[in-house]
């Protein structure tokens, strides 16, 4: 079936790091991509997303890059903010499918 | 905008009580309309759907239920809580044919 794998956190980083997690789906069709973020105590947000093969989705200098050739969907920002802290979901949605399948999610703590 | 409110924000219920959550979309109509739940340490799971009034779709089995009785308005309940269902509800909604799903606020279950 179709699935998300997302690395496995927690992720600790000092503020101004760089910052990468990892996803890789499989999917029977051609999905859409997304990064979703949770932060404490909230409900998930829409962090970005990618359409087709060699998009890039950006948001609050986050980017991910939809890889066909690799099935991947990594998250990377330059420089990680405290405020960054939190809960970060990779999901993909089949078209047609209505249901989005979310990884395990990766929790990442910034350090001042 | 299209918002999703969702209500109570947090509940603490006994075992075997009753359960009723709440949810109502503003500025769509006719949206696809979906339950999550969070439980702590495990991953986001797709309790039910909907496509239209009185359409509902159950994705996995338990304790719960789910009705809509109007386009815009989505109720999780159950007759008899378990100390199982204690978690983290997300509501969520998204455009027919649309690839992309946003989320509430959530609603925090602790079930005593």
């Amino acid at each position: 079936g179709d699935s998300v794998t997302q690395m496995e956190g927690p992720v600790t980083l000092s503020e101004e790091a760089f910052l990468t997690i990892n996803c890789t789906y499989t999917a029977t069709g051609y999905p859409s991509l997304f990064w979703y973020v949770q932060y404490p105590g909230e409900g998930l947000q829409l962090l970005l997303k990618a359409t087709k093969a060699d998009d890039k989705g950006s948001n609050k200098g986050f980017e991910a890059t939809y890889r066909k050739e690799t099935t991947s969907f990594h998250l990377e920002k330059g420089s990680v903010q405290v405020s960054d802290s939190a809960v970060y979901f990779c999901a993909l949605i089949l078209g047609g499918s209505e249901k989005l399948v979310f990884g395990k999610g990766t929790k990442l703590t910034v350090n001042p | 905008s299209q918002t999703i409110h969702q209500w109570p924000a947090t509940l603490v219920q006994p075992v075997g009580s009753p359960l009723s959550l709440e949810c109502t979309v503003e500025g769509t109509s006719n949206p696809n309309l979906y339950w999550y739940r969070q439980a702590a340490g495990r991953g986001l799971q797709l309790l039910f759907y909907s496509v239209g009034i009185g359409q509902i779709s159950s994705e996995v089995p338990q304790n719960l239920s789910a009705s809509r009785p109007q386009d815009r308005q989505f109720i999780l309940s159950s007759k008899k809580l378990l100390l199982s269902d204690s978690g983290f509800y997300l509501c969520a909604r998204s455009r027919v044919g649309g690839n992309t799903i946003y989320f509430g606020e959530g609603s925090w279950l602790t079930v005593v």
